[in-house]
């Protein structure tokens, strides 16, 4: 089975803070996604990346960035957070594109960060 | 007006009941749909996948497209307690044209009493 493992369940953070969420995958995907959660808004896409530094603006990116320099590796900057970014964070994987698999996610187990 | 529609609920029924969740779209080049099923401060997890039309199921779960009406539903019979979570419908188009979007119905949350 395909593992994701997002290394930071919970975070509280300080507005203005620099925060880092990392997600890592082990079954060689190529692609990988960040998605913020919400009551009522469902999942927005943030940013996903089909391959190893390449990467595309989601539905909500503003205020967010992310980095992946290697394949398994997947992470999502936000570069001073807000309180408006208090939200559980889900990282997402799927193999390449074409295939039967590529519109199957694989989700994390997420990470909740609170901004005081 | 969102792309999928999904009622939120909750959904309370009790332990044994039929239970019927359902999702509302508005594209039709949706041919990809998905159920996920999400646990209480867990991930998402798929639960059922489908292609164009008709029924799919799998062991008291079944999956049903219809997309004359652009209307997709989850059955899940002899329901438990187990399945007290929230269910997510997902959907994209087709996968011959490059990475393909999924877009997701908001959740609807049910809650199976003993």
């Amino acid at each position: 089975d395909v593992k994701v493992t997002q290394s930071s369940r919970y975070l509280v953070k300080r507005t203005g803070e620099k925060v880092f969420l990392e997600c890592v995958q082990d079954m060689d995907h190529e692609n990988m996604f960040w998605y913020r959660q919400d009551p009522g808004l469902g999942l927005r896409l943030i940013y996903f990346s089909y391959d190893v530094k390449m990467k595309e603006k989601g539905d909500i990116p503003e205020g967010y960035s992310v980095s992946r320099e290697k394949k398994e590796r997947f992470s999502l900057i936000l570069e001073s957070a807000s309180t408006n970014q208090t939200s559980m964070y889900l990282c997402a994987s799927t193999t390449g594109t074409g295939t039967p698999g590529a519109n199957v996610l694989t989700f994390g187990a997420g990470s909740r960060l609170t901004v005081l | 007006q969102k792309e999928v529609e999904q009622d939120p609920g909750p959904l309370s029924v009790p332990e044994g009941a039929i239970v019927s969740l359902n999702c509302t779209y508005s594209n039709s080049a949706f041919q990809y749909f998905m159920w996920y099923r999400q646990y209480s401060r867990k991930g998402p997890e798929l639960l059922m996948y489908t292609y164009s039309s008709g029924n799919k199921e799998d062991g008291r779960f079944t999956a049903q497209v219809d997309k004359s009406s652009k209307y997709i539903s989850l059955f899940i019979r002899d329901s438990q307690p187990s399945d007290s979570a929230t269910y997510l419908c997902a959907m994209s188009g087709g996968l011959n044209t490059g990475f393909q979007k999924l877009v997701f119905g908001t959740g609807t949350r049910l809650l199976v009493s003993p």
